[in-house]
């Protein structure tokens, strides 16, 4: 079966930086793009970009270039989502997803729900 | 760029039917039929129902389905069910920005 398993939430100050991960089975993670999706509280689901674990070719959405970093680990079927510096803003549910070669995204990861509070 | 918009809320009653609409531009929904729509129960992620605007995926309940229209796409569910008080995105392929969602509507069933 398949599944995308996302690392526990986390609760940050401002300023501090966090990765949390994005784990791929019964499936070949190399050969698709996986998404990860930001919600915020209030707002609908946004695209943060995709990354293509095989050459970790990397496409970001034009509102989170430069704000965050994906990275994948192809030996371990895993996505990370890196942010240097958190801001109160980024506290939401991020998710972790598989583009579909139909244009849409199966499976989705639980969710990791990121708090950033000083 | 803005997301797809949504009614904020719908409700039925158990055995009814509801429709959910979802509104983009010229930019996504009206020129391409990539539309999918994801059902999320609390807690967990969402699941996708239906993707290329009417096609279900395996598992899925005939009960749901899509359309599309114009700049505007649209997901019925018949018969509803308990089970199915959840919120429900849209998502459409875009020129712009590759895939926008929308803002996300809650179905609750009375």
């Amino acid at each position: 079966e398949v599944h995308l398993v996302q690392s526990g939430g986390e609760i940050k100050a401002p300023g501090e930086s966090l990765r949390i991960s994005c784990q791929g089975s019964g499936f070949d993670f190399s050969d698709y793009w996986i998404g990860w999706v930001r919600h915020l509280p209030g707002k609908g689901l946004e695209l943060m970009g995709l990354i293509f674990p095989d050459d970790s070719d990397t496409r970001y959405s034009p509102s989170f270039q430069g704000q965050v970093t994906m990275s994948a680990d192809k030996s371990t079927s895993t996505a990370y989502l890196h942010w240097s510096s958190l801001k109160a803003s980024d506290s939401g549910i991020y998710y972790c997803t598989r583009q579909m070669r139909g244009n849409y995204f199966d499976p989705w990861g639980q969710g990791t729900l990121v708090t950033v509070s000083a | 760029h803005s997301a797809l918009a949504q009614p904020a809320s719908v409700s039925g009653s158990l055995g009814q039917s509801i429709t959910i609409s979802c509104t983009g531009s010229s930019d996504d929904i009206g020129t391409w039929p990539y539309v999918s729509w994801y059902q999320r129960h609390p807690g967990k992620g969402p699941q996708v129902i239906i993707y290329d605007v009417s096609s279900r995926p395996s598992g899925i309940s005939d009960r749901f389905s899509g359309f599309k229209s114009g700049n505007t796409a649209s997901l019925t569910i018949s018969g509803l069910r308990a089970e199915d008080e959840a919120d429900y995105f849209c998502s459409s392929y875009s020129t712009s920005i590759t895939y926008v969602f929308g803002a996300g509507t809650k179905v609750t069933v009375l």
